[in-house]
């Protein structure tokens, strides 16, 4: 079963609002990534998490591991039109080459 | 460099039919993946090749068969296509580094309809 689950499932907001999408996973995971899907796209990676409580930001995201390890956050201040599409994340599991995405967060962005 | 390259792009296959689905990268990445997306499921693995010459089962690898032909080459066979595979698949590679897997660069997606 979906061993990585992702809340919310869809987010509408007006521009210039912040948004954020959490992760979490029933296992310790041994790191974690993101990656952002534009409609009709191929998901593209964003960024890579491997210690516990690491943050980490990219202009105006900001990216969350949590101390468990269990689960993560993606922050987005201040959204922008062009910030539209899927994002998901995926957990690594121990030292396998396997990662378990997320079920995605759609974010729309109303201008 | 092209990245990760799939083909076909669209495909529709009537249910019992048969199909392979071909997946190149030239980015010498040791590790390569397939993957379907269902509207709220995200994204399932199938099977997936650590390196050249073996091959793991995923999540979801019931009615699918792989082949690592080499290391740039990995593709995705429907032996007996049925509804329930109609999905967007997704070929991905990444590359191992000190023991940690890097990003996955993902495919075009091939968009395939099983009437």
């Amino acid at each position: 079963g979906q061993q990585v689950m992702q809340i919310p499932q869809y987010q509408h907001v007006q521009e210039g609002e912040d948004f954020t999408t959490y992760c979490n996973s029933s296992t310790t995971l041994s790191n974690i990534q993101w990656y952002k899907q534009r409609p009709g796209g191929h998901p593209v990676f964003l960024i890579q998490l491997v210690k516990s409580g690491e943050v980490k930001k990219q202009k105006r995201l900001t990216f969350q591991f949590g101390e468990a390890k269990k689960n993560s956050s993606l922050h987005i201040t201040a959204t922008q039109t062009t910030d539209v599409g899927t994002y998901f994340c995926a957990g690594r599991v121990g030292t396998g080459n396997q990662f378990y995405f997320g079920t995605g967060t759609s974010l729309t962005v109303i201008p | 460099n092209a990245g990760v390259t799939q083909t076909p792009k669209f495909q529709v296959l009537k249910t019992g039919q048969s199909m392979t689905l071909q997946c190149a990268q030239d980015m010498n990445h040791n590790s390569m993946y397939w993957y379907r997306q269902d509207p709220g499921m995200g994204l399932r693995l199938i099977y997936y090749s650590a390196s050249e010459g073996t091959t793991d089962k995923g999540e979801v690898p019931n009615g699918y068969n792989v082949s690592r032909l080499n290391k740039r080459e990995f593709s995705l066979r429907l032996e007996s296509a049925a509804p329930s595979q109609t999905s967007v698949y997704f070929c991905a590679s990444s590359r191992e580094r000190v023991g940690l897997v890097t990003e996955a660069f993902f495919g075009q997606g091939t968009r395939l309809t099983v009437v």
